[in-house]
């Protein structure tokens, strides 16, 4: 298995645009979560999915911030519109079971200028 | 809210000498606590886990250590390789509420050659 996969690696955005970051999670696995690293902040959850169906949402910051996960292999973070304050590391991370180890992915280096 | 934090930001080690990387925890209710290792440009990659009705945990050159009593978390890698430097991170769970873990700052482990 390819582990999950996140794109782009990279992405470096004005203020005000629309930002959309990927993500597949392993296969078979029920659970998909949205994480955001920064230096001051550390690893904070912003939503988690079972089975493609959005469960807590309570770490999203803003209304500027939505996620969907239209299938079992495929979900979205949305950031509209971004700001500088967004410039983080996004990962995904997905598991089997609500409390088994979580696989992460490589992330995202979402920079807003 | 829950918080964990660690004691040392950085640590350096010669290599082929043990290391102790120390984690503190708040949250009393806290029953599972996973360490993550975390490469430069890669996402957290998990080493070894505890539940709280364990004290101690071993792993392949990795021991986890729990102290209810002080919430008190270690992880001790012994024989420490160049391959060992990342940051480290400590995580604990709730397992009577939402699948969420609560990531320390972090800990960057340098080994030196």
């Amino acid at each position: 298995d390819a582990g999950v996969i996140q794109s782009p690696r990279h992405e470096v955005t004005e203020m005000g645009q629309e930002v959309t970051l990927r993500c597949k999670p392993i296969s078979g696995h029920d659970y998909l979560f949205w994480y955001r690293q920064t230096m001051m902040r550390g690893l904070e959850l912003l939503i988690y999915f079972n089975n493609n169906v959005p469960i807590d949402d309570s770490g999203m910051p803003e209304d500027r911030f939505s996620a969907k996960m239209p299938n079992a292999s495929f979900s979205t973070l949305k950031i509209q519109p971004s700001e500088p304050r967004d410039s983080a590391v996004y990962f995904c991370a997905s598991s089997v079971g609500r409390y088994n180890e979580q696989f992460f992915g490589p992330g995202t280096r979402l920079t807003v200028l | 809210g829950e918080s964990v934090g660690l004691h040392l930001p950085t640590l350096s080690v010669q290599e082929g000498d043990n290391s102790i990387i120390n984690c503190a925890y708040s949250n009393s209710a806290s029953d599972y606590f996973i360490w993550y290792k975390q490469e430069s440009g890669k996402g957290p990659q998990f080493i070894i886990d505890i539940r709280s009705n364990m004290d101690k945990r071993q792993g392949q050159r990795v021991t986890v250590l729990l102290n209810k009593t002080v919430k008190h978390l270690s992880l001790q890698i012994a024989a420490t390789q160049p391959g060992d430097s990342a940051v480290y991170f400590c995580a604990e769970r709730v397992q009577t509420g939402a699948n969420n873990l609560f990531f320390g700052t972090g800990t960057r482990l340098t080994v030196i050659p």
